[in-house]
């Protein structure tokens, strides 16, 4: 099945600053990948997206850029603010099912 | 608030006993799925249903079990509970529960086996 990596597990930077999350898939099928933000105890919302036809998404202060070829994909949030602390999670699914395989997550702390 | 809601908010139980959670998908939304979340083992998939049938299994045990009812709400069933079995239990549902299509999740259910 899928196996999903992230890195780093935890990332601090000043405010300001750009933040950037790493992840890498083994299944060549995966072909839709999500990315989550957790804050502490509620449920993880759904910042941005990807599917495999493209290979850069941005949304204001987020970006996503997808590597079919090396099978990994990374989350860029650029003007960090105090707010964006969270724990974030990758994802993969494919079209044989819409099970989410999710990274380990990673804990981003922007200091003000 | 994603549209999806889950009762109840918190359970505590002891070891043995069987729980009963409860989802209720989005307006439209014709699958479900579950997810346990972990300090040690992260977000799992546990299972799928669309539109009252299994559609996929993840890392679900032998003891636990769920279903889908006519209304679309669905239920997850824990039993013979271990303390291992405390975690997070999120319900996300999305449209037709095929590839590629976004999921949204509940607030979640937060279990404590004593």
């Amino acid at each position: 099945g899928e196996n999903v990596e992230q890195h780093p597990s935890t990332l601090s930077v000043q405010e300001g600053d750009s933040a950037v999350i790493k992840c890498t898939y083994s299944d060549s099928a995966s072909n839709y990948f999500p990315w989550y933000k957790q804050e502490l105890g509620k449920r993880p919302q759904l910042i941005i997206d990807i599917r495999s036809n493209v290979g850069e998404k941005k949304d204001q202060r987020i970006a996503v850029t997808l590597n079919k070829t090396a099978k990994h994909f990374s989350l860029h949030i650029t003007e960090t603010q105090p707010e964006d602390s969270a724990v974030y999670f990758c994802a993969a699914s494919n079209n044989a099912g819409n099970m989410l395989t999710f990274g380990g997550g990673t804990r981003l702390m922007v200091k003000p | 608030d994603s549209g999806v809601t889950q009762t109840p908010k918190h359970l505590i139980t002891a070891t043995g006993q069987r729980v009963t959670l409860r989802c209720s998908p989005r307006s439209g939304d014709l699958s479900v799925y579950w997810y346990q979340q972990s300090l040690d083992q992260g977000l799992q998939f546990l299972i799928q249903y669309y539109n009252g049938e299994e559609r996929a299994k993840g890392n679900i045990l032998e003891r636990f079990s769920a279903q889908q009812f006519p209304d679309l709400h669905s239920e997850l069933n824990l039993s013979s509970l271990e303390l291992g079995d405390s975690a997070l239990y999120f319900c996300a549902s999305s449209v037709t529960g095929t590839g590629r299509e976004t999921q949204y999740f509940g607030p979640g259910t937060r279990l404590l086996v004593l």
